[in-house]
């Protein structure tokens, strides 16, 4: 149980394009998302945490109007990266926290190589 | 939340247990500790996580000293599917409870 599912896994664009990367949680309602960044050979970094009908909490350095986030129903977040260049090709993973209090699940993440 | 250390790499060899060590000092009374995994490209998986008592489950066991300062993540039987970078986090009470990874632990499980 507890299964996020993140599309597309990976993804090609141009310069200049914008690109949408979904997160759904498959057997749960997840009130709180969080969207993380991680760069060749680094550890994950959080973006921001998005809660269902509110604005997303960005973490610090983190261009709001950049990455857009929206998570407008229990079951799915979307992380929008306008106009993209090169420095945003990075692997992009979301998470949920598990109703409860037993723990977080995370996506399979999506490689994004803006060309 | 609570800085955790662990070291930034070990070796297994296959078949034998792996211990891989945390330090969570400034852990308070009532946080979790949480282990996670990541293999190469993928995202982090969930392995185990306790407060207080030793906790095992089919991937893994967890030992939580009595100070509740460090930790143990014991695989008992590393395969060579198990070389993966090994997160410790102890993610604080009222921070909405995101998860921050700090460098973690690059085991690798040779034959």
């Amino acid at each position: 149980g507890a299964v996020v599912s993140q599309h597309p896994s990976w993804v090609i664009c141009k310069s200049g394009t914008s690109v949408k990367i979904e997160c759904r949680s498959l057997d749960f309602q997840a009130t709180t998302m969080f969207w993380y960044r991680q760069f060749p050979k680094q550890s994950l970094m959080l973006m921001a945490t998005s809660n269902e009908g509110s604005k997303a909490t960005y973490e610090q350095g983190v261009e709001k109007d950049k990455f857009l986030i929206n998570h407008a129903s229990l079951t799915l977040s979307t992380l929008t990266v306008t106009s993209a260049h090169p420095e945003d090709s990075s692997f992009y993973i979301c998470s949920a926290s598990i109703p409860g209090g037993y723990g977080y699940t995370f996506g399979s993440g999506t490689r994004l190589t803006v060309v | 939340d609570a800085k955790t250390t662990q070291p930034t790499s070990m070796d297994c060899a296959e078949g034998r247990a792996a211990n891989l060590p945390c330090n969570h000092s400034t852990i308070s009374g009532n946080e979790y500790v949480y282990w996670y995994r990541q293999i190469h490209s993928q995202g982090p998986q969930y392995i185990i996580h306790g407060l207080k008592n030793n906790e095992t489950n089919e991937m893994a066991s967890l030992i939580i000293t009595e100070d509740r300062k460090s930790s143990t993540l014991i695989l008992p039987h590393a395969t060579l599917r198990d070389t993966a970078v090994y997160y410790c986090i102890v993610p604080a009470r009222g921070s909405q409870g995101n998860l921050i990874f700090g460098k973690g632990t690059k085991l690798s499980v040779k034959p």
